[in-house]
């Protein structure tokens, strides 16, 4: 079945710095690609989502990058904030898969110091 | 829009025993619903995904003598811990299908919180 890797586990940076999220898959088959974020003790906040067809998205402070050859995902903050430290989950589904099973990449726990 | 509640938001049970969350999809029904769980400082499990017209499909490691489902029609679902242990522990997260959104989307609730003692 699908595995996704995501790195680093743990990233921190400072204020106005930029942060990288990424994420590799292994199913060739994967159409639908979503990052979520969440905050202390709350649960998913859906960031985007990102089709086959689409390689670049580009959101309120943030950009996405998905590249099909090497079945790479990527998060990117650009200027990163302190209330951008949080948890983030790449997560993957297969395309015509009815049921929408996602399977999520292990999470990044980004810390952004002021 | 698309608003999927859970219920409760935390609980605590004793070692041993069971609790039961449900889930709630408002504005929208829901053609399959997804269970998950999240353990401390780790990711998203699937437990089982639910979907219209098809039996429950457990993932490896859950079963439904454990787990069980209830998915009685398209707006609501309840899973139940059936003998939770400390390993039980964790956010259930419950995401429900809208058809009508684009790219698979599921709608997460803001989960149930176990608590295990």
């Amino acid at each position: 079945g699908e595995q996704v890797e995501q790195r680093p586990p743990h990233l921190s940076v400072r204020e106005g710095d930029s942060a990288v999220i990424t994420c590799t898959y292994t199913d060739p088959n994967s159409y639908y690609f979503f990052w979520y974020k969440q905050e202390p003790g709350a649960s998913l906040q859906l960031l985007m989502k990102v089709f086959s067809s689409t390689e670049i998205n580009e959101g309120q402070g943030f950009t996405v990058l998905l590249n099909k050859k090497d079945k790479r995902l990527s998060l990117n903050l650009t200027a990163a904030h302190p209330g951008d430290s949080a948890a983030y989950f790449c997560a993957v589904s297969a395309h015509n898969n009815a049921g929408a099973k996602l399977t999520f990449g292990g999470g990044t726990r980004l810390t952004v110091r002021p | 829009g698309a608003l999927v509640y859970q219920y409760p938001r935390r609980t605590i049970c004793k070692s041993g025993t069971s609790m039961r969350m449900e889930c709630q999809a408002v504005g929208f029904q829901a053609t399959s619903v997804a269970w998950y769980r999240q353990s401390p400082q780790k990711t998203f499990e699937l437990i089982a995904l639910s979907t219209v017209n098809s039996a429950i499909k457990y993932e490896q490691n859950f079963t439904q003598e454990k787990f069980p489902i209830s998915h009685p029609n398209l707006s609501f679902s309840s899973m139940t811990v059936l003998n939770a242990y400390l390993e039980d522990r964790g956010l259930y997260l419950c995401g429900a299908r809208d058809p009508r959104a684009s790219a698979e989307t599921l709608y997460f609730g803001s989960g149930t919180r176990l608590t295990v003692l």
